[in-house]
């Protein structure tokens, strides 16, 4: 069976500053990887997917991630934060063994400040 | 394109009440899957409905069920609520057979008192 790490709770950082949000997985076939945003009071927003191909995965808001499969690793990373970007983070895997539901990490609360 | 819309958003009961939560998909999206997310637990796969059929379950116990309609609206219900089911229930949206990317909701703010 497939399950998620995110390795970090939280993680603060100061506006401007470089981020990197990690997760690791464990499954035993191909996966397909997420990573999700969450707003206070919000529902969960796409930040990118990695289903295949190039293993570096650019999504919205400057977000990217890297899948690597030796590592069995989908970390997220932006360059610059901004204060806007203070949320939960979840990474989660889908598998077909599972009907592609989506397995949740426990998640990672971003906190920016100036 | 309207997003996932979930109704109610907030919602109080009492323990050994039954509620019925609804969710409208992403026009022309056929699957709709929920989510329960709570604190301790975090983000669970309840189920997954496709073209009216239930296609997946997660591990949660009968009281948890759904249903979807031709139009691929979805309710789920919830019988004989305890204290630990107070959560955000979260439904998401999906327009492909076998795999897809989903889109969720704002959620439902279940409590039980």
């Amino acid at each position: 069976a497939q399950s998620v790490t995110q390795l970090d709770s939280q993680v603060p950082v100061f506006e401007e500053a470089p981020v990197e949000l990690r997760c690791n997985y464990s499954s035993s076939v191909s996966v397909y990887l997420f990573w999700y945003v969450q707003y206070p009071n919000q529902g969960l927003q796409l930040l990118l997917k990695y289903l295949s191909g190039s293993t570096l995965v650019k999504g919205i808001n400057g977000f990217e991630a890297e899948f690597n499969k030796s590592q069995t690793s989908f970390h997220l990373r932006k360059p610059s934060v901004h204060i806007s970007d203070t949320a939960e983070y979840f990474c989660a895997v889908s598998e077909p063994n599972s009907g592609y539901a989506l397995n949740f990490g426990k998640g990672t609360s971003l906190l920016v400040t100036p | 394109k309207a997003g996932v819309t979930q109704t109610p958003r907030y919602l109080i009961k009492t323990r050994g009440q039954q509620v019925t939560l609804s969710c409208s998909p992403i026009s022309g999206h056929r699957s709709v899957s929920w989510y329960q997310q709570t604190p301790g637990q975090g983000l669970q796969f309840l189920f997954e409905y496709f073209s009216e059929t239930q296609r997946n379950k997660g591990n949660f116990p009968g009281r948890f069920s759904g249903r979807q309609f031709s139009n691929s609206r979805s309710e789920m219900n919830v019988s004989t609520l305890e204290l630990g089911d107070s959560a955000l229930y979260l439904c998401a949206s999906s327009n492909r057979d076998g795999f897809y990317e989903q889109y969720f909701g704002p959620g439902t703010r279940l409590t039980v008192t």
